[in-house]
């Protein structure tokens, strides 16, 4: 399996201010998603970080509100932008190693308070 | 796109009893349904997966089963423990990406 850390673990923002999370692997992966669980929710996946490419957003996300970057295999930025109290959430990055496996791990998370 | 359905919702079962967890999917093209474990304030724990050329899946006291006609998995605990109590959600993967069910919070009293 993949160890895949976040930075910030958590953190308080005043609405209209942007949060950048990042999410940093300690292999080569040829997937990694970012995903937000609302408070007692379930994992609702955000978009698909792609390397070298715009990120493929699902349907209610859009790039001006969760720009992502993917510069190589192996780390992956989440922008929350122009937060709103409805942003307070869990951000989780996750990753698929790829290969015959397709397992899907998670990163601890980021805990996010929009004030 | 995949959509997840997983029932129950909650469940409550005494030590040592079975749970079981069912789940359906929409996408036939889905071929990969993992299991996660999440704790409170902990993050998503891959417990078992099963792929869509097998029909079940076992390792010690938890067991998956898949019916790709009926498009539904469904996650067996035996011999619960206190220890299994946290919410545990199923996903399906087409298209490369995994969708979740909405979760099932379980409960073991001992």
């Amino acid at each position: 399996s993949a160890v895949i850390s976040q930075k910030p673990s958590r953190d308080i923002c005043q609405r209209g201010t942007s949060l950048t999370i990042q999410c940093q692997v300690d292999s080569q992966v040829t997937m990694m998603f970012w995903y937000r669980q609302q408070p007692g929710q379930s994992l609702t996946l955000i978009a698909t970080a792609n390397q070298g490419s715009e990120a493929t957003y699902e349907s209610g996300f859009v790039i001006d509100k969760f720009p992502i970057s993917r510069p190589n295999l192996t780390f992956s930025t989440l922008t929350v932008s122009n937060m709103s109290p409805e942003d307070s959430s869990i951000y989780l990055c996750s990753v698929n190693t790829g290969g015959a496996s397709h397992e899907q791990y998670f990163g601890p998370g980021t805990r996010l308070t929009v004030t | 796109g995949e959509n997840v359905e997983q029932h129950p919702s909650t469940l409550s079962v005494q030590e040592g009893d079975s749970a079981v967890i069912k789940c359906t999917y929409s996408d036939s093209a889905s071929n990969y349904f993992p299991w996660y474990k999440q704790e409170l304030g902990k993050r998503p724990q891959l417990i078992i997966d099963i792929r869509s050329n097998v029909g079940e899946k076992k390792d010690q006291r938890i067991a998956v089963t898949l019916n790709k006609t009926a498009k539904h998995f469904s996650l067996h605990i035996t011999e619960t423990q206190p220890e299994d109590s946290a919410v545990y959600f199923c996903a399906a993967r087409g298209g490369g990406k995994l969708i979740f069910g909405q979760g099932t919070e379980l409960s073991v009293k001992p």
